[in-house]
Formats: C-alpha cells, structure tokens, sequence
C-alpha cells in the first residue's frame, strides 16, 4: 500500500451515503488482502477480507473490491454512520513472506453527521 | 470470538528502565504472534513475528536486544523494551494469528518514556 507519512488522506462524507476508500498496493505476488477500521488510541479491527482469486467480495454494508491488473483494492462502506468515523488501512499478505502483513498508509473517514 | 488483549494498555516510566507488555489471544491459539509500533497519524510497522516456542524474527532495523519478545505459550506473547529512552515512545500493538490466516489485533499499549 501507499505511505502518506505524517498526513493521511481524509475522506469526509454525509452520514448515510456511501462511502469508497481506495488502495494501491505494491506487490503481484500478494494473494491476501485485508480491510482494517481504527479508532483513535484503539488496535485495527477486522472488516473483511479476500483472497487474490476473488474480486469481490460483500459483507455487512460493506464490500470490498479487488482489481488485480491494477493492483488497487476499494473498501465500500454502504450507509456510512457516524460510527464509522475511523482511519482505515489496507493490508497485503505475500505468501512467501512468511504470512506477514505490509500496511497501506491509511485514510481517515470522517462522516458528518 | 478471535480476541487478543493486551496489558498495560498505557504505562509511563522514567528512561532507563524496563517495561513488559503483555499480549494474549483469550479465545483461540495463536501459532503465530507479531508486534507493531505506530507513531501518530502513521502506519503500522512490523517490529517483529514470533512462533509459539521459537526465537522471535526481527525486521531489519529493530534491535533484538532492545525489544525482547518471548512467545512462551499459544497464548501468550510478551515485548520488554530494555532501557528505554523518551524516542521508544509510541503506540505497541500486536496481533495473533491461528488457524486461519486472519491476524487479529490486541488493543494497544502506549508508552511514554520520560
């Protein structure tokens, strides 16, 4: 994913529309990816993931897009609440990297209510 | 399901001295834990990952003798940052990984070192 540094994209939307967070990430040989939700002073939470043989993939009021000729992932949060007010990272698994995850940057949701 | 906690999850101390943060999966086995740092409004940055039983594996960068992790159990995971100094300050998260392939992180510690 992307390093933005000290400042990270916001993304500021109206309470009930939907929202879209985008991600680049770097590497083709990346088979997993995950969507995490952070607040402030808290740990990432799992949203959703999937897998590099998928391209899309739906939750509860969210769906996660996956395009890999592009290398970007979108997160799509339907009926944005207040409550989703968070920083989102996205994250990429390379299998032959020992399973560990390289975080995207980050943006900031920020929803009025 | 799929918890992890952590403890302290806010310490302060005086530079020099030592602090050991817990890290625990309440309700799975993590065969896999890894440990992070987060400055402010930055990412989060692998510090290093650790096999229940075996020596932990640094990234590039990070002092093992600084930051001793051990992962005595399935459970458990704990970081000691060894004589801290003020620029150890930051935000230690880990995370743990079990069967499947999802790692689910632990709240967070902060720490200030003075």
């Amino acid at each position: 994913g992307e390093s933005v540094g000290l400042h990270l994209p916001t993304l500021s939307v109206q309470e009930g529309d939907n929202s879209i967070i985008n991600c680049a990430y770097s590497n083709s040989a990346s088979d997993y990816f995950i969507w995490y939700k952070q607040e402030s002073g808290k740990g990432p939470q799992f949203i959703i993931d999937i897998r590099s043989n998928m391209d899309k993939r739906q939750g509860q009021r969210v769906t996660v897009l996956l395009n890999k000729t592009v290398k970007h992932l979108s997160l799509q949060i339907a009926a944005t609440q207040p409550g989703d007010s968070a920083v989102y990272f996205c994250a990429e698994r390379t299998y032959n990297a020992g399973n560990m995850l390289t975080f995207g940057g980050g943006t900031r949701l920020m929803v009025k209510p | 399901g799929a918890v992890v906690s952590q403890h302290p999850s806010r310490v302060i101390c005086k530079s020099g001295t030592s602090v050991k943060i817990e890290c625990r999966s309440l309700d799975f086995q993590a065969t896999t834990m890894f440990w992070y740092r987060q400055f402010p409004k930055q990412s989060l940055m692998l510090m290093a990952t650790s096999n229940e039983g075996s020596k932990a594996t640094y990234e590039q960068g990070v002092e093992k003798d600084k930051f001793l992790i051990n992962h005595a159990s399935l459970t458990l995971s704990t970081l000691t940052v060894t004589s801290a100094h003020p620029e150890d300050s930051s935000f230690y998260i880990c995370s743990g990984q079990g069967e499947k392939e999802t790692q689910y992180f632990g709240p967070g510690t902060r720490l200030l070192v003075l």
